[in-house]
């Protein structure tokens, strides 16, 4: 079985700018939740989303959305893009929701802003 | 806080000896999580123990739970430099979102 594929693996971008990071989760997962990862703050829940539906938000500005098309593959977008938002962004998926179960992660998306 | 607190930051062993990493959390969980991360990529799933599970092991992994204490701990015996990398607990409570904690960094040295 492929693992979860995150596309881009790099990306630059400036403040102001937006940005879609995209997540393929493993075959037959329905469950994929996006993490931050910073080395000040760590590993930050962003959202899970579960069937196409938001199951959980963390604690992000409105500027950080996301959705999960009907085949399971999920794309965060992040708007008006500030210095801070450089992170590592992990996408995680699983058989069912929320964390009762593994979480397979991808290789992430290093995100900078210049 | 939900989060995890992992202790110690930062350990630095010799190949065969043992690891331990703890992990004490303030909520009650419905199971804590155990996973690694080697440097630029994704975590590994490492082990999953349950709220009424006292301890699991997965090969050289042994992990142990006390709910009483609020507390987790990895053991990694015979460690090899190959097990240099970051050790994450993370907790779920029923409903809720996985939380992170902060992490241990583990450096094998051969």
């Amino acid at each position: 079985k492929a693992g979860v594929t995150q596309t881009p693996r790099y990306l630059i971008k400036t403040r102001g700018q937006q940005v879609t990071l995209s997540c393929s989760p493993i075959s037959g997962h329905r469950s994929v939740s996006w993490y931050q990862q910073t080395p000040g703050q760590g590993l930050q829940f962003l959202f899970e989303y579960f069937s196409e539906t938001q199951r959980n938000k963390g604690n992000f500005p409105g500027r950080f959305s996301g959705r999960q098309f009907s085949n399971s593959r999920s794309e965060m977008n992040v708007s008006t893009l500030e210095l801070g938002d450089s992170a590592l962004y992990l996408c995680a998926s699983s058989q069912g929701a929320g964390g009762n179960q593994p979480q397979h992660f991808g290789d992430g998306t290093r995100l900078s802003i210049l | 806080s939900q989060q995890g607190e992992e202790d110690p930051q930062a350990l630095s062993i010799q190949e065969g000896e043992n690891a331990t990493m703890n992990c004490s959390y303030k909520t009650s969980i419905n199971n804590l999580q155990w996973y690694r991360q080697n440097s630029g990529r994704g975590l590994v799933h490492l082990i999953l123990i349950r709220s009424n599970e006292r301890e699991k092991h997965s090969g050289r992994l042994r992990v142990t739970l006390d709910t009483s204490k609020k507390s987790s701990s990895l053991l990694i015996t015979a460690s090899r430099a190959a097990d240099t990398a970051s050790y994450f607990c993370a907790l779920y409570n029923q409903g809720g979102k996985l939380i992170f904690g902060q992490g241990t960094e583990l450096s094998v040295k051969p």
